[in-house]
């Protein structure tokens, strides 16, 4: 069974600078999908980002990125130039992508505080 | 596009009571899935539809749940005979078919008294 591990329940930083989330998680799967979603206290889940495991070269969407290191089987994010309207839970989650369904396996989620 | 839609927002039921979610997703999406998220944990998958097909439920899925996507529109979860344990979020996603890309609705907050 996959699992996703997220060590930091909570984390905080200030307005413009840098943070960093980790995510490690279990497969035996050679070939999967992993995501990081943001959910801020309107509920709503909403996709940060999302990296193929096949392909080697880092994820980045504007001011996120992360940092897969597949032997590792970690894969963190990185939030540049913080805003105030980062702040919300960060959701690591992975999918192999089995018979086309996009079924995905959470963590527990790391409450992110940016303060001004 | 309007975005996942979720009915009711807040659901309050006595234990042994029958309840009844609904999930709008987004109109050219074929996949819809329900996910139910507890109280510090992430979200669980409960079940997947594409179209009118349910392709794939998950062992959380007990008998006393059943999901249904007539027509492969909007979806409905139900739960018969309600326990505490069944208190939660339960969300509903559909998607674009960019793999991995959920669109999520707010969700609906039931809790079991």
């Amino acid at each position: 069974a996959q699992t996703v591990t997220q060590s930091q329940p909570e984390m905080s930083v200030q307005e413009a600078e840098t943070v960093t989330l980790s995510c490690t998680y279990d497969t035996s799967e050679s070939n999967y999908y992993l995501f990081w979603y943001k959910q801020p206290p309107s509920r709503q889940m909403i996709l940060v980002i999302r990296q193929e495991a096949y392909k080697q070269q880092n994820a980045t969407e504007n001011r996120f990125s992360v940092n897969f290191q597949k032997a590792a089987k970690s894969f963190s994010l990185k939030i540049s130039d913080s805003q105030l309207g980062d702040t919300a839970m960060y959701f690591c989650a992975f999918s192999t992508g089995q018979g086309g369904s996009e079924k995905l396996v959470f963590g527990k989620g790391t409450k992110l505080t940016v303060n001004p | 596009d309007t975005g996942v839609s979720q009915d009711p927002r807040h659901k309050i039921t006595k234990r042994g009571q029958n309840v009844t979610f609904r999930c709008d997703p987004i109109s050219e999406h074929n996949r819809l899935y329900w996910y139910r998220q507890t109280l510090g944990q992430g979200p669980e998958f409960l079940t997947y539809f594409q179209n009118e097909a349910q392709l794939e439920k998950s062992r959380l899925l007990s008998d006393r749940f059943s999901a249904e996507r007539p027509k492969g529109s909007f979806s409905t979860l139900e739960i018969q005979r309600t326990e505490q344990g069944d208190s939660a979020m339960y969300l509903c996603a559909s998607s674009t078919g960019t793999f991995g890309k959920l669109f999520f609705g707010s969700g609906t907050q039931l809790s079991v008294l």
